[in-house]
């Protein structure tokens, strides 16, 4: 089946500083990808879709400004989480495909 | 009100059991019905895949949709440790669209 990998696997980071992964489709083209976040024991809650080409659309109470979102490629995606805070560690999980939904590995993000 | 409630969990069976794992869904234009299955930090993994109404068998799982009761389930049959893991159940309004999620319920089979 289709492949959707993540990078990092996990990051460590301080408080105020900025953290990017990456969502790549590794055998397929992707104009849409979608990025959600867990919290533990809870499940996944969408934060945006990225859209090849154009602007991302961000769900309700979702800070754009805070979450920045970049599609440049068919086949990646970023998200930069800026200005981090503790309250912004999570597990960030990617998916995209065309037929159903692909989910990358997920990148767990702790900011101390 | 959720969009999707799914009951909670968590399950333990012995090995062997039947489960029914179960969802309800309150925004009656979802088409595109999945159960997932996640692994402590890991990505879900697509497990069954229903469009509409109907029944779906996949081996030893069975993904059955009632669109008139908004209901979803999900059965495994001759359930193994291996299949400890937390099941989600999540809904789309279109093919390979954004995907709504239900809380998830924790499994676990005892061997």
């Amino acid at each position: 089946g289709a492949v959707v990998s993540q990078h990092p696997s996990w990051v460590i980071c301080k408080s105020g500083t900025s953290v990017k992964i990456e969502c790549r489709s590794l055998d397929f083209q992707a104009t849409t990808m979608f990025w959600y976040r867990q919290f533990p024991k809870q499940s996944l809650m969408l934060m945006a879709t990225s859209n090849e080409g154009s602007k991302a659309t961000y769900e309700q109470g979702v800070e754009k400004d805070k979450f920045l979102i970049n599609h440049a490629s068919l086949t990646l995606s970023t998200l930069t989480v800026t200005s981090a805070h503790p309250e912004d560690s999570s597990f960030y999980i990617c998916s995209a495909g065309t037929n159903e939904q692909f989910f990358g590995p997920g990148t767990r993000l702790t900011v101390l | 009100q959720k969009e999707v409630e799914q009951d909670p969990g968590p399950l333990s069976v012995p090995e062997g059991a039947i489960v029914s794992l179960n969802c309800t869904y309150s925004n009656s234009a979802f088409q595109y019905f999945m159960w997932y299955r996640q692994y402590s930090r890991k990505g879900p993994e697509l497990l069954m895949y229903t469009y509409s109404s109907g029944n779906k068998e996949d081996g030893r799982f069975t993904a059955q949709v009632d669109k008139s009761s908004k209901y979803i389930s999900l059965f495994i049959r001759d359930s193994q440790p291996s299949d400890s893991a937390t099941y989600l159940c999540a809904m789309s309004l279109e093919v390979a669209g954004k995907s709504t999620f239900g809380d998830g319920t924790t499994l676990t089979v005892k061997p």
